[in-house]
């Protein structure tokens, strides 16, 4: 079956760094996706990777090896905005999006 | 955990017809749901808010007229492409928020093909 896995709840302080890791197991793969969700809000677009490798975007950064079927996101310089939840979703072979449960950030003073 | 489906997965239409998409929460109640358009960028756009009960919320430059959204039950919302043309093509995800929650999930999309 397929299968995206990340973490359920991370915490971390203000001013430092976070990765949320997240491995996946598809049907094929055409590309992997952050969002970001803020509690009752619509879920904001954070980036895309298809290739493997680093893609910076001001203080986050996604990162992605396909070989092993695993990516992150970084988000360094924390703010007290950035507690949300952060979804990975993978594009399958059929074009289909499956995605994680969701990591749920808390950031602390 | 939660389940959104949307339905069909894939659809291919003439130029000038109209498409349904469906999305239902599956093992939920959604008072609010969201329509995405995903353009070739890969980013995704959101086209609206759709609360169950009432007149969906648009975002600027979405043509209401268009893109129709009935949300008439709280697990059910469609998206009627009227009038389709082929840059009308791409592919479309709903999400949906539980009542009396914060989480949204998110369908697996579906993805238009006008011709």
């Amino acid at each position: 079956g397929q299968n995206i896995d990340q973490p359920t709840e991370m915490t971390a302080t203000e001013g430092a760094i976070v990765q949320i890791n997240c491995t996946y197991q598809t049907s094929g793969f055409n590309g992997l996706f952050w969002y970001q969700q803020h509690a009752g809000e619509a879920p904001t677009f954070l980036s895309y990777n298809v290739l493997d490798g680093l893609e910076e975007k001001g203080r986050f950064s996604s990162f992605l090896s396909r070989s092993k079927g695993y990516s992150y996101l970084l988000l360094k310089e924390l703010q007290m905005k950035d507690s949300a939840s952060y979804l990975c979703a993978v594009r399958d072979s059929n074009y289909q999006l499956i995605w994680g449960a969701g990591t749920k950030l808390i950031i602390k003073p | 955990g939660a389940v959104v489906s949307q339905h069909p997965s894939w659809v291919i239409c003439k130029s000038g017809t109209s498409v349904k998409i469906e999305c239902r929460s599956l093992d939920f109640q959604a008072t609010t749901m969201f329509w995405y358009r995903q353009f070739p960028k890969q980013s995704l756009m959101l086209m609206a808010t759709s609360n169950e009960g009432s007149k969906a919320t648009y975002e600027q430059g979405v043509e209401k007229d268009k893109f129709l959204i009935n949300h008439a039950s709280l697990t059910l919302s469609t998206l009627t492409v009227t009038s389709a043309h082929p840059e009308d093509s791409s592919f479309y995800i709903c999400s949906a928020i539980e009542t009396g929650h914060t989480e949204a999930f998110f369908g697996q999309g579906t993805r238009l093909t006008v011709v």
